[in-house]
């Protein structure tokens, strides 16, 4: 079945620095692949998504990029700020058609001021 | 425009006990979704539904049941509490044809 796996866990950076998350998937049918934030208490919220017949998306400090081949997607945060201390899940959609989602595991991260 | 509200937002209970965690939102979306959320284990599909009156089982049901009356409220039953139900419940919504998931701010859960 459809499983996706993300690193790392926890990831701090000084204020200003770049970070990246990594997502793996193994089905190499999902076509659909967004970003969620989670602050501290907060429900998640979607932040950026990919679809799979794009290889990059930018909005802003954030980017999306998407590798079919490998099976991998990845977050990057350009001069990151203490505003971006969260927990951030990667998440594919399902082929089954109703619109389920595989959630990765979340990383916590911690920019430092 | 109060997007997916979760009552409520804390509650402990004892083994054994049941109760309602409910979920309602006001966007019109027919697909709506509880998830549980473990530390370290991201996001578990318990239940959800494309529409009134169609429920179906997602990842990890057991101990849990949904009921789909209306479009708008989506609560899930926990009967017979026990402690592995201890966890934070994030319910969400969407709609066919958008992308992206609503969440409402969750319910934290302990059992003792």
């Amino acid at each position: 079945g459809e499983n996706v796996e993300q690193h790392p866990s926890t990831l701090s950076v000084q204020e200003g620095d770049s970070a990246v998350i990594k997502c793996t998937y193994s089905d190499s049918a999902s076509n659909y692949f967004p970003w969620y934030k989670q602050e501290l208490g907060k429900g998640p919220q979607l932040i950026i998504d990919i679809r799979s017949n794009v290889g990059e998306k930018k909005d802003q400090r954030i980017a999306v990029t998407l590798n079919k081949t490998a099976k991998h997607f990845s977050l990057h945060i350009t001069e990151t700020q203490p505003e971006d201390s969260a927990v951030y899940f990667c998440a594919l959609r399902g082929t089954s058609g109703t619109y389920k989602y595989i959630f990765g595991t979340g990383t916590r991260l911690k920019v430092l001021a | 425009n109060a997007g997916v509200t979760q009552t409520p937002k804390f509650r402990i209970l004892k083994i054994g006990q049941s109760m309602t965690l409910q979920c309602a939102q006001d966007m019109n979306h027919n697909y709506m979704y509880w998830y549980r959320q473990d530390p370290g284990m991201g996001l578990k599909l318990i239940y959800y539904s494309v529409g009134a009156g169609i429920t179906d089982k997602g990842e990890v049901p057991n101990g849990y049941n949904v009921s789909r009356s209306t479009t708008e409220d989506f609560p899930l039953r926990l009967e017979l509490a026990a402690p592995s139900q201890t966890s934070v419940y994030f319910c969400a919504s969407s709609n066919p044809g958008q992308e992206g998931y609503t969440f409402g701010s969750g319910t934290r859960l302990t059992v003792v």
